[in-house]
């Protein structure tokens, strides 16, 4: 059980990125498939999820209107796009499986191995 | 209210036990869990729920929670503990949201 992601990424402010999670070992449309990010020094910041299921998304306020995840369940492949970009959107990308375990329970149990994404002029 | 509040540090003596909370008002709702991120390393889930502990994750974490507090205890902390510890849960906002604690960085004297 896997999740693999794109390399490293050097952008431009005003630029866009587009990070890749391919997932194995499991069935990928059962799982929801969150994005999570973490500045240099910094703590984990949610970004959003997408249900593969039927496409359907959920994002964080901060990043509404500038984030779009999508995914192909033929490849089993999540794809992150953020548009707009400044410094400080310089960050390790995490994708990242969430399940329920309980009524009240939902936990990520498997992460990706993050993408870095440097902007920078 | 979408935020968890934790302690930004820790520290414990090798071999003694160690408490790391969480507080928000997600957790009268939602379980919290926990991840442990070492250096240049993606999380780990390490405790969900009230004490579940995934397969491979050593007997010495357990996790509990009341009210809007959850926390996680390491009982006989070892070098290979020290590491930031992050909670997390649902967002009990109305849609289907995450949030995560800030972190605790936890230091193995």
């Amino acid at each position: 059980v896997l999740l693999v992601q794109s390399g490293a990424e050097v952008k431009k402010p005003g630029a866009s990125v587009k990070v890749s999670c391919k997932a194995s070992g499991y069935g990928f449309t059962f799982y929801h498939l969150h994005w999570v990010r973490q500045a240099p020094g910094q703590g984990l910041e949610w970004m959003g999820l997408i249900i593969p299921r039927d496409g359907s998304t959920s994002y964080a306020q901060r990043f509404q209107g500038r984030v779009t995840m999508t995914s192909d369940t033929s490849t089993s492949t999540s794809y992150m796009e953020l548009r707009s970009l400044t410094s400080e959107d310089t960050a390790v990308y995490y994708c990242a499986r969430g399940d329920y375990y309980d009524s009240r329970g939902y936990a990520f149990d498997m992460w990706g191995q993050g993408t870095l994404v440097i902007v920078s002029s | 209210s979408s935020e968890l509040t934790q302690d930004p540090a820790v520290s414990v003596a090798l071999g003694q036990t160690v408490r790391i909370t969480c507080q928000g008002d997600s957790l009268r709702t939602y379980y919290a869990n926990w991840y442990q991120q070492k250096p240049g390393q993606a999380p780990v889930l390490v405790i969900y729920g009230q004490n579940n502990r995934p397969s491979g994750i050593p007997d010495r974490f357990s996790g509990s929670g009341s009210g809007n507090t959850a926390s996680l205890t390491i009982t006989g902390a070892q070098a290979e503990d020290e590491a930031d510890y992050y909670c997390n849960s649902r967002d009990n906002s109305g849609t289907f949201r995450v949030v995560f604690g800030g972190g605790t960085k936890l230091t193995v004297l």
